[in-house]
């Protein structure tokens, strides 16, 4: 099966603007889709993008989620940067078994 | 709204068992392919298995493969995951999700492993 690759950790200011990358290993990205997870401390995971880029009901517009082909990779974007979005992400894909991407702390200072 | 409720959690000793237990309500269970996840303390998300909507499609993690049985009843809108031959590895919080995508998550429940 194939591994997805998430930056450690990435930081950035309120009201700024980031980009969070999720690379597949191997075998297209566009083959199956991606979601993406915000986890706060002490808490179950939530959904805040599905299918590549659909935003579930009550998830601000300020998060969006794309796929790029020549990188193997999906992006999960965050706009006017919030303290509340303080957070691990994580990206997540399935064909005939799941793989998580290992997290990003989001530190927002 | 969909609501997921784990239980069956607790401490359990190396090569004991447990029964995980998820309830369903706020859609129609049936239609849906289950999912569990776990998190060991400090670190990320793993999956651990899903079952399709009529219980006819299994698949695991390596990890788990021969000592963990997913299982559903949709008469009962529950979802079940049967772990045998526990490990200390093992220790984490299990969570139950809706779907090979997981668009929705129970609140999830912890499983310690340890003598």
């Amino acid at each position: 099966n194939f591994m997805l690759t998430q930056p450690h950790s990435v930081s950035e200011s309120p009201g700024k603007t980031v980009t969070i990358s999720c690379t597949r290993s191997s075998g297209s990205i566009a083959s199956n889709y991606v979601q993406w997870y915000q986890q706060r401390p002490g808490s179950a995971p939530t959904t805040v993008i599905y299918e590549d880029n659909q935003r579930p009901s009550g998830v601000p517009d300020r998060f969006s989620g794309s796929i790029d082909s020549s990188s193997n990779s999906a992006s999960l974007t965050i706009s006017g940067l919030k303290t509340e979005d303080e957070a691990d992400y994580y990206c997540q894909s399935y064909d005939s078994a799941g793989v998580f991407g290992g997290g990003t702390k989001l530190t927002v200072l | 709204q969909v609501q997921l409720v784990e239980s069956g959690g607790g401490l359990v000793k190396p090569g004991g068992s447990l029964r995980l237990s998820c309830a369903a309500s706020g859609f129609t269970f049936s239609d849906y392919y289950m999912s569990w996840i776990r998190q060991a303390p400090g670190k990320g998300l793993e999956w651990v298995s899903y079952i399709s909507s009529s219980s006819s499609y299994t698949n695991y993690a390596d990890s788990v493969k021969g000592r963990f049985t997913i299982s559903r009843d949709n008469a009962k809108n529950s979802l079940y995951l049967q772990m045998n031959s526990l490990r200390a590895e093992d220790t984490a919080v299990y969570y139950c999700a809706r779907g090979e995508g997981a668009d929705y998550w129970g609140q999830g429940t912890l499983v310690t492993v340890s003598s």
